[in-house]
Order: structure tokens, then C-alpha cells, then sequence
């Protein structure tokens, strides 16, 4: 059984950078079928997008967070990472990683971790 | 970006009623549209990808259709544990883009 969990500060300082790990179990991160990926959910923002990373070719970034996120991924520790730096109030979310499955050709979202709470606040 | 709508924003159900929730793209994105159910303090969990494919282990009163802009998720009988917010996701193209959700609540 698969089995994504997030961890990281609960509380960043503004200006200050994020740094969230999301340790994986019962896959491997370096299996073609899948992508891995983080999105994040505010009351004032809904679910939105963060980043996807496929093992072997890169990672893809929402343009709107683009110059301040950066996502790695280490398949020798199951574990992959979200770094945003400059942090604002506006980045306090509850922050997901995902496993992404192919789907006719694109990949999508077929098991999420349990979802971390992040607070910016000095 | 493609926008994701969904209607209602909210709806009521009594237990045994068939439910419909429609999510419209903004552009074509084919079939490359997921639907998930989140329950209040939990992550969200993975009902429909490819708009009509049922992820495994999910119940077959859900399902899906639609291609291109228009998509509907239907619950055939509520359930008392089908109460949640149901959201819809385009995976088309980044960015991926969500709906604002759907809640449905016991009428």
C-alpha cells in the first residue's frame, strides 16, 4: 500500500523560506509510471497547483510561484522535497503532496498524503 | 490558465437521492479532467481521473462523463458518507488548475 506523508515547520517567519519534505512507502520514486507532486489549499485561494517533478525530466512549476519554489526529489530516501522561499501570509496553506498516475497521456493526482498545516507568522 | 466551474457551490440531499455536479473548462482539455471528494480535516481523495474512470476501490454509485469543457459527476444514491466537498481538477495542461468545489450537505 502506498503511503505519502508531509513534514516541515508548522509556523515560518514573513521572508523567511519553507522547507517541506514528503517522505513516500510501498513505491519507488524512480518508477516511470509515476510523477510526484505538491499542491496546497488556503480558504482564500482553493487547491492550487505548486509543482510536479518527473524523475527523469525535471520539474514544472506554477508560473505564478515559479521565482520562489524549487522541488527535488530523492529516490535513494523515498523522499522528495518543497522548498518556497520569501515567504508571505499569503503562502500559509495546508500543503499536499500527491502521487500523479498516468491518464491518457498526462498525469493525475491518485493518492495524496495526509496534508500539512504552514502558518507565516513573525 | 483554464478556469475550472463548478455548480452548485453548494447543494442538500436527503440519503438515496441522485446527485449531479457539473464543472465546465474554460478551453478544451479533452478527457484529462478528475474529480475528488475531501471530507473537513482530510486530504483529498481521488474519485474519477480520465472523466469517467473510476479509481479502484471507489464506489460505483460515482461516476463520471463529459470531454472537452463539459463534466458532470454523479452520485446515483447519496450516502450518509458521501457528504463532502467534491472538486474538480483539469490536468490538460499546466498549471493544473481546480474547481472552487461543490459542498453537499444533508438536506
Amino acid at each position: 500500500q502506498v503511503h505519502l506523508q508531509e513534514s516541515g515547520p508548522r509556523l515560518v517567519k514573513p521572508s523567511e523560506t519553507l522547507s517541506l519534505t514528503c517522505s513516500v512507502s510501498g513505491a519507488s520514486l524512480s518508477d516511470s509510471r509515476y510523477y510526484w507532486g505538491w499542491i496546497r489549499q488556503s480558504p482564500g485561494k482553493g487547491l492550487e497547483w505548486i509543482a510536479t517533478n518527473s524523475h527523469s525530466g525535471g520539474a514544472y512549476y506554477n508560473p505564478s510561484l515559479k521565482s520562489r519554489v524549487a522541488m527535488s526529489v530523492d529516490s535513494s530516501k523515498s523522499q522528495f522535497f518543497l522548498r518556497v522561499n520569501s515567504v508571505t501570509a499569503a503562502d500559509a496553506a495546508v500543503y499536499f503532496c500527491a502521487r500523479e498516475t498516468f491518464s491518457s497521456g498526462r498525469t493525475a493526482y491518485d493518492i495524496w498524503g495526509q496534508g500539512t498545516t504552514v502558518t507565516v507568522s513573525s | 490558465d483554464i478556469q475550472m466551474t463548478q455548480s452548485p457551490s453548494s447543494l442538500s440531499a436527503s440519503v438515496g437521492d441522485r446527485v449531479t455536479i457539473t464543472c465546465r473548462a474554460s478551453q478544451g482539455i479533452t478527457d484529462h479532467l478528475a474529480w475528488f471528494q475531501q471530507k473537513p480535516g482530510k486530504a483529498p481523495k481521488s474519485l474519477i481521473l480520465g472523466a469517467s474512470s473510476l479509481q479502484s476501490g471507489v464506489s460505483s454509485r460515482f461516476s463520471g462523463s463529459g470531454s472537452e469543457t463539459d463534466f458532470t459527476l454523479t452520485i446515483s444514491s447519496v450516502q450518509p458518507e458521501d457528504y463532502a466537498t467534491y472538486y474538480c481538477q483539469q490536468y490538460n495542461s499546466f498549471p493544473y488548475t481546480f474547481g472552487l468545489g461543490t459542498k453537499l450537505e444533508i438536506k
